[in-house]
C-alpha cells in the first residue's frame, strides 16, 4: 500500500517556540494532503486541507497564522506549530490523497509542549 | 448534535465472539462511508470501505442504511488482535469532497 511519513515522531519544545513537522508521500505524488489533530480519548479533528501550489483550507476554528500550512511539492507537505503553548500539545497526524477518497495516513508526530 | 456519532463501549468480549459497532450521521449529503481501525497511540488503518448493497471482507461485513443515516459494522470470530479502536468515517460531497469526518471510535478489548 501506499506510504507516508511523517517527522519527527514526537517532539517536545519550550512554550513560545515553533515546531515544523513534515509529511511525505513516499511512493506517490499526492497534490492533496491533510493535517489533523487528536487529543487523548478524542477522535480526529481535522485542521486544514493542504493543495500543492496553493493555499491551504483552514477548518472553522483553526487558527491560519499559528498553523501555518505549505504544500511545495507533490510528495511534502509541512505543518509549523508558531508560538506553540501547551494546550497545542497533541496528536498531529497528516494524510495523504492517493485517489478519489482514499487517504493514507502518516504514523503521526507527539507534540509536547512546555 | 455530533456529525458522525458512535457508541465509545467499550466492548469487551471474549474470543470467538461476534461484535457488532454502530455509527450514525448527520450530514444527509454525505458521500463515502468507511471504517478504520486505530491501534493505541497509532495511526488509523482503513478497514474497509461501506457500499450501499453491504459488503464483507473476511470475518467484517459492513452495512449503510441510507434512509435512516445508519453504518454497522460486524465482527465474526473475533481474534485477539482485533482489539483497537474503530472509526467510522464519512465523507461529505460537493465543496467538502475529500475531507473525512471521524466518529469518535468504539473501543474494542478482546480476551482469551
Amino acid at each position: 500500500g501506499a506510504v507516508v511519513s511523517q517527522h519527527p515522531s514526537r517532539v517536545i519544545c519550550k512554550s513560545g517556540t515553533s515546531v515544523k513537522i513534515e509529511c511525505r508521500s513516499l511512493d506517490f505524488q499526492a497534490t492533496t494532503m491533510f493535517w489533523y489533530r487528536q487529543f487523548p480519548k478524542q477522535s480526529l479533528m481535522l485542521m486544514a486541507t493542504s493543495n500543492e501550489g496553493s493555499k491551504a483550507t483552514y477548518e472553522q476554528g483553526v487558527e491560519k497564522d499559528k498553523f501555518l500550512i505549505n504544500h511545495a511539492s507533490l510528495t511534502l507537505s509541512t505543518l509549523t506549530v508558531t508560538s506553540a503553548h501547551p494546550e497545542d500539545s497533541s496528536f498531529y497526524i497528516c494524510s495523504a490523497e492517493l485517489e478519489a477518497e482514499t487517504q493514507y495516513f502518516g504514523p503521526g508526530t507527539r507534540l509536547l509542549v512546555l | 448534535r455530533k456529525e458522525v456519532e458512535q457508541d465509545p463501549g467499550p466492548f469487551n468480549v471474549p474470543e470467538g465472539a461476534t461484535v457488532a459497532f454502530n455509527c450514525t450521521y448527520s450530514n444527509s449529503a454525505s458521500q463515502s462511508f468507511f471504517w478504520y481501525r486505530q491501534d493505541c497511540r497509532k495511526e488509523p488503518k482503513l478497514l474497509m470501505s461501506v457500499y450501499s448493497s453491504g459488503n464483507e471482507d473476511g470475518r467484517f461485513t459492513a452495512q449503510l442504511n441510507r434512509a435512516s443515516q445508519y453504518i454497522s459494522l460486524l465482527i465474526r470470530d473475533s481474534k485477539l488482535s482485533d482489539s483497537a479502536t474503530y472509526l467510522c468515517v464519512v465523507s461529505a460531497g460537493g465543496t467538502s469532497y475529500g475531507k473525512l469526518t471521524f466518529g469518535q471510535g468504539t473501543i474494542l478489548t478482546v480476551h482469551p
